[in-house]
C-alpha cells in the first residue's frame, strides 16, 4: 500500500488561496488519489479524487503531475469554515484490486480572519 | 434516508468489560468499514466488509470483532476493553460499483462517531 507524506498544519487568512501537498512516491500503477475533510467531531467528507493532470468540482481543483508521486489539494478563496483537517488517500480503484482504504495523519488547515 | 449511523455516541467503560458498537446505514451500500481516530493521528482501519458474511481486517484489527449478517448492519465488539481503545470510532460505508469487483475509491459516506473511554 503506497503511504502518503503531508504537512502536519497549515495556517492561511480568509480569501487566499491554499494548496496542500501531498507525497506518495510507491504510487502504484492502479492506484487512485482522493481528498477527504474533517471538521472536529464529524466524520470525513469526500472532497474530490484523480488519476493524473488535473480535476475539478465546485469545492477544489486536484493537480497530479505526470510522474503521479505526489498530488496537490488546492482550495481557492478559503474562509474561515475551511478549518478542518484534509487527509489524502491513495489506493486502488476497485476492490479487486485490494480492499483497504488507508487515511494518513492529514493536516490540520486554520483559516484566520 | 439518514444515511450511516451509530449508536451510542459516547460510552465509558472499565478495564476487560466487552461492548458492541453499533453500525447501521439505509444506503444499500456493500461496502462498510471501521476506523479509530486517535487524538492528532488520522484515521486507522479497523476492519472492513464488502457484503454480508465477507469480513476482512484493517491496519489494527487487534482487541476487536465484527461480523455481517446483514448488508445494513455492521457491529463493532471490544472483547475485553483496555485503555489502549479509547479512541473515536467512525463507521463508514460506500456503494461497489461495476462488474469487476466494484469502485473502492470513490466516496465513503462516514457516521458521526462513537467517542469511547475506557478506564
Amino acid at each position: 500500500l503506497a503511504k502518503t507524506t503531508q504537512p502536519i498544519s497549515m495556517d492561511s487568512y480568509e480569501g487566499q488561496e491554499v494548496n496542500i501537498t501531498c507525497s506518495h512516491n510507491n504510487i502504484a500503477t492502479n492506484d487512485y488519489i482522493t481528498w477527504y475533510q474533517q471538521f472536529p467531531s464529524q466524520g470525513p467528507r469526500f472532497i474530490i479524487q484523480g488519476y493524473k493532470t488535473k480535476v475539478t468540482n465546485e469545492v477544489a481543483s486536484l493537480f497530479i503531475p505526470a510522474d503521479r508521486k505526489s498530488s496537490t489539494l488546492s482550495l481557492p478563496r478559503v474562509s474561515l469554515s475551511d478549518t478542518a483537517v484534509y487527509y489524502c488517500l491513495v489506493g486502488p480503484r476497485y476492490y479487486n484490486q485490494g480492499g483497504k482504504l488507508i487515511f494518513g495523519q492529514g493536516t490540520e488547515l486554520s483559516v484566520k480572519p | 434516508n439518514a444515511g450511516v449511523t451509530q449508536t451510542p455516541k459516547f460510552q465509558v467503560l472499565k478495564t476487560g468489560q466487552s461492548m458492541t458498537l453499533q453500525c447501521a446505514q439505509d444506503m444499500n451500500h456493500e461496502y462498510m468499514s471501521w476506523y479509530r481516530q486517535d487524538p492528532g493521528m488520522g484515521l486507522r482501519l479497523i476492519h472492513y466488509s464488502v457484503g454480508a458474511g465477507i469480513t476482512d481486517q484493517g491496519e489494527v484489527p487487534n482487541g476487536y470483532n465484527v461480523s455481517r449478517s446483514t448488508t445494513e448492519d455492521f457491529p463493532l465488539r471490544l472483547l475485553s476493553a483496555a485503555p489502549s481503545q479509547t479512541s473515536v470510532y467512525f463507521c463508514a460505508s460506500r456503494p461497489l460499483s461495476g462488474t469487476s469487483g466494484g469502485a473502492l475509491t470513490d466516496t465513503q459516506y462516514f457516521g458521526p462517531g462513537t467517542r469511547l473511554t475506557v478506564l
